[in-house]
């Protein structure tokens, strides 16, 4: 257990649909990141955030949005979902910027 | 530039033999290249990583083996195991820029018993 919880683990949604995806880092941990993995693209790094605050933005679509709020845990925002959203999604964090990160087990997401 | 390249695709390995797993990359920016290991069902864990100081770094039966000049570095599990099944990627990043990595396409690992 790498101390990083995810929920939903699993979320089936029509196209169209806007959901929500939330993570709760490791204790301690400031820094947030978002993943997608999908069969096609591989593992992508989404977003990062550091003690609140946006760090780093990678292949995130204009969809998709995400926050870290004072508690420090964040939330995935995905809206007008297409079927090639269809992922998993994950979440990793660290304790600093250069800090080793730990992922968590995922949210499996479905559009259909 | 940002890509990096993985082989092999799929890898089948007797107990007790060698695995290995190529990786390369474009953008000599990157100075730290870890390799993760992920079970089904799982995120991906941190195995290994090295920095580019070092041509080479061991730990228990996972070594890195790094080669600057060419901008390639593999994986090498010696001994391997079944519970070595598992995915393994490859990754890069810069230092100073947080853990954003840019992931290899992965490596499906088994081990026969």
């Amino acid at each position: 257990d790498s101390g990083v919880t995810q929920t939903p683990k699993h979320l089936i949604t029509a196209t169209g649909q806007r959901v929500t995806l939330r993570c709760s880092p490791r204790s301690g941990d400031l820094s947030v990141y978002w993943y997608q993995q999908s069969l096609d693209q591989g593992l992508q790094f989404l977003i990062q955030y550091y003690n609140g605050e946006e760090r780093a933005k990678g292949n995130i679509l204009e969809r998709f949005s995400a926050q870290q709020f004072p508690d420090l845990h964040s939330e995935l925002n995905l809206s007008s979902l297409e079927l090639g959203d269809s992922a998993l999604y994950f979440c990793a964090s660290s304790l600093g910027l250069d800090d080793t990160i730990y992922f968590g087990e995922g949210s499996w997401l479905t559009v259909v | 530039q940002q890509q990096v390249k993985q082989s092999p695709q799929s890898l089948i390995v007797q107990k007790g033999g060698i695995s290995i797993i190529n990786c390369a990359y474009e953008n000599t920016a990157f100075d730290y290249f870890p390799w993760y290991q992920q079970f089904p069902g799982k995120g991906p864990a941190l195995l290994i990583a090295i920095r580019p100081d070092v041509s080479e770094k061991k730990e228990g039966r996972f070594t890195i083996s790094f080669n600057k000049s060419a901008k390639q570095f593999s994986l090498h599990i010696m001994d391997s195991q079944p519970g070595d099944s598992a995915t393994y990627f490859c990754a890069a990043s810069r230092q100073n820029y947080g853990q954003n990595f840019v992931f290899g396409p992965g490596t499906r690992l088994s081990v026969l018993p």
